[in-house]
């Protein structure tokens, strides 16, 4: 099984600022990876798929970016509604499904 | 727009059969893609439990495939998920998703989601 690492467990920044958080996976998964932002009570949110790619209506300032075994989501400025928690997903071994751990994103 | 909506038993007891649905609205499933079902645990991560294929074809994930069931009612446009033998550690929050092929891959990503549902595993 594929796990997925993500780094940091919590990410404390204030508004404006730039968010870099991390996704590791312990073999490489090409470009099979999405990124989904989830805030509390909510249903998780698609932001990004295949590593880069952003979904429909997801705002410029949120970019993926990596291949192979390290990926990164960044959000350029972040604005208030940006604080939840991102999960990375990969289903690179088909049909099997796996998400990392999971970064809170906390406002400072 | 497409909606998903799970309904189902909030408590059910443990070794029992956890039994959810999932309704679809706004899009045919027997049109087309996967549909799938992913828990969270309260305070913990997600969890993907399987998916099925608009024809049938069903994918669980190994470490529940021996509980899980997942079937599909193109005639009602829902999917359904049967737990077997469940106890206090299947508490969760159940949200069924859409699979959705997307980019020059045609990978398949979760993209439309349902609020979820919570059930608890209590006598």
């Amino acid at each position: 099984e594929i796990v997925l690492t993500q780094s940091p467990g919590t990410l404390s920044l204030s508004p404006g600022e730039r968010a870099t958080l991390s996704c590791r996976a312990s073999q490489s998964i090409s470009n099979y990876l999405a990124w989904y932002q989830q805030k509390p009570g909510q249903a998780p949110r698609l932001l990004i798929y295949d590593a880069s790619n952003r979904a429909t209506g997801i705002p410029a300032r949120f970019s993926g970016s990596g291949s192979g075994t390290d990926f990164t989501l960044t959000i350029s400025s972040l604005e208030p509604e940006d604080f939840a928690v991102y999960y990375c997903q990969q289903r690179s071994t088909w049909p099997s499904i796996t998400f990392g751990q999971g970064t809170r994103l906390e406002i400072k | 727009q497409v909606q998903l909506q799970e309904s189902g038993p909030g408590l059910v007891k443990p070794s029992e059969t956890l039994s959810l649905t999932c309704i679809v609205s706004g899009y045919s499933i027997s049109s087309g893609y996967y549909w799938g079902w992913i828990r969270q645990p309260p305070g913990k991560g997600l969890e993907w439990i399987g998916s099925i294929h608009h024809s049938g074809s069903t994918y669980y994930n190994p470490s529940l495939k021996s509980r899980v069931t997942i079937s599909v009612d193109t005639s009602k446009n829902q999917f359904s998920l049967k737990l077997s033998s469940v106890t206090a550690a299947d508490t969760a929050v159940y949200y069924c998703a859409r699979e959705q092929q997307l980019g020059e891959n045609y990978y398949y990503y979760m993209d439309v989601w349902g609020r979820g549902t919570t059930v608890t595993v209590s006598s």
